[in-house]
């Protein structure tokens, strides 16, 4: 089945140590999208590809990162983990159609990063 | 600034109630999507309305588009303990707005479901 995969489901990391996520599709959508969500709140959007642009939301600390290097998967990287960085990181993809200010957002599984 | 206002943000019921979530703005959306989350998953998709004033069922939950496209409403008819969740409203900014290319979720309402 074409969906959004996420790995791994898990990550435990000790603060200050790099930790990579991963994130890849079989969609074939051009936009992928990254994002924090915290206890029982709205996902808060880092930043997301249109293809191989990167469009990054201002509040996005310098501490997150993010490559694609091709259509199908995405790299979200947190450089010196903090405790505050302790969440829920969900992947998304949309198709991205001309015309169309957004789509419907398809959202990965997760990864649920522990900060020690 | 593009805002959604989800409410109620908690809500804890009996099996068999029936129960409305709100979202409003005073922004018009393109679309709104509504959205449900199981702990430790990813927020999956229930349903997309686009038309003001359109109505969607899906099975036991009814959602409706506001006329002027700017509030949505998630109603469920005797709700199951498999409704318990966190629920959230996403807005489709129209073409042009700065917000393009990006959703804007409410906050969000976790619903439990006792039996």
């Amino acid at each position: 089945d074409a969906m959004v995969i996420q790995n791994p489901r898990y990550q435990v990391t000790q603060f200050g140590k790099p930790v990579t996520l991963s994130c890849s599709q079989t969609l074939n959508h051009n936009v992928m999208y990254w994002y924090q969500q915290k206890s029982s709140q709205a996902p808060k959007l880092l930043f997301h590809y249109y293809d191989k642009d990167f469009n990054n939301e201002a509040d996005t600390p310098d501490n997150f990162q993010s490559r694609r290097p091709n259509t199908s998967f995405c790299f979200l990287d947190i450089r010196s983990p903090g405790l505050g960085d302790a969440a829920m990181y969900l992947c998304a993809t949309s198709k991205g159609t001309v015309g169309r200010s957004t789509d419907t957002q398809y959202f990965g599984p997760g990864t649920r990063l522990t900060v020690l | 600034t593009q805002l959604l206002e989800q409410s109620p943000q908690f809500l804890s019921i009996q099996e068999g109630e029936n129960l409305t979530v709100y979202c409003n703005s005073s922004s018009v959306f393109s679309s709104l999507q509504w959205y449900r989350q199981e702990p430790g998953e990813g927020p999956v998709l229930l349903v997309t309305v686009v038309t003001g004033g359109e109505v969607k069922k899906l099975k036991r939950l009814t959602f409706q588009f506001g006329d002027a496209r700017k509030d949505s409403s998630l109603h469920i008819t005797a709700a199951q303990p498999g409704d318990t969740g966190l629920y959230l409203c996403a807005g489709e900014p129209p073409p042009g707005s700065s917000n393009t290319g990006k959703l804007i979720f409410g906050q969000g309402t976790t619903l439990q479901v006792k039996p």
